[in-house]
């Protein structure tokens, strides 16, 4: 398996661009994850999805950023309108969840470094 | 999700066993014990979890004390590959599932 797949691996953009970052999960997780890690916040979970449904946005820093996942392989997040205060390294994750116990052994993607100038 | 508390830094030398310490007090009964390293430039890597039990695979093994309120990551054989950020997460299953909280971890450099 590939493990997971994340494009573009840099992006640099003007503030106020439309910024799409994507993933692919690995094939037959059912739950992933966008991440963002920066110098001075951290690694810090954004949103995560089981079976393609939003469960949990609390992470979402505002209403500029939303993700999707239309499908098990595939899912974006958006920025729109982009500010140089977005600028990080953003992961995604899966994993596979089985029932409701722990287990959380997630899979990262080589993350995707964006610029916003 | 409790918290954990790791030292910021620790060396060791190549060879020798690394032991990284974790203290989280607060550990619920549900709560799961995960580590994570991260690699410079790397995404996070997985590298192993426990409940109540020690715990053993191929990269580490993972020692966690009768209370629970602590626990170590043993990596066996240190290489100058291990020299990592890593990370000591707990977390519960159920509702809480996935929710994975980073704190800063603890630089471990393995010299020559």
């Amino acid at each position: 398996d590939a493990g997971v797949i994340q494009s573009p691996r840099h992006e640099v953009t003007e503030m106020g661009q439309e910024v799409t970052l994507r993933c692919k999960p690995i094939s037959g997780h059912n739950s992933l994850f966008w991440y963002r890690q920066t110098m001075m916040r951290g690694l810090e979970l954004l949103i995560y999805f089981n079976n393609n449904v939003p469960i949990d946005d609390s992470g979402m820093p505002e209403d500029r950023f939303s993700a999707k996942m239309p499908n098990a392989s595939f899912s974006t997040l958006k920025i729109q309108p982009s500010e140089p205060r977005d600028s990080a390294v953003y992961f995604c994750a899966s994993s596979l969840r089985r029932g409701t116990g722990g287990g959380n052994e997630q899979f990262f993607g080589p993350g995707t470094r964006l610029t916003v100038l | 999700d409790a918290k954990t508390t790791q030292p910021p830094s620790m060396d060791c030398a190549e060879g020798r066993a690394a032991n990284l310490p974790c203290n989280h007090s607060t550990i619920s009964g549900n709560e799961y014990v995960y580590w994570y390293r991260q690699i410079h430039s790397q995404g996070p890597q997985y590298i192993i979890h426990g409940l109540k039990n020690n715990e053993t695979n191929e990269m580490a093994s993972l020692i966690i004390t009768e209370d629970r309120k602590s626990s170590t990551l043993i990596l066996p054989h240190a290489t100058l590959r291990d020299t990592a950020v890593y990370y000591c997460i707990v977390s519960a299953g159920g509702t809480s599932y996935g929710k994975l909280t980073f704190g800063q971890g603890t630089i471990l450099t393995v010299h020559p």
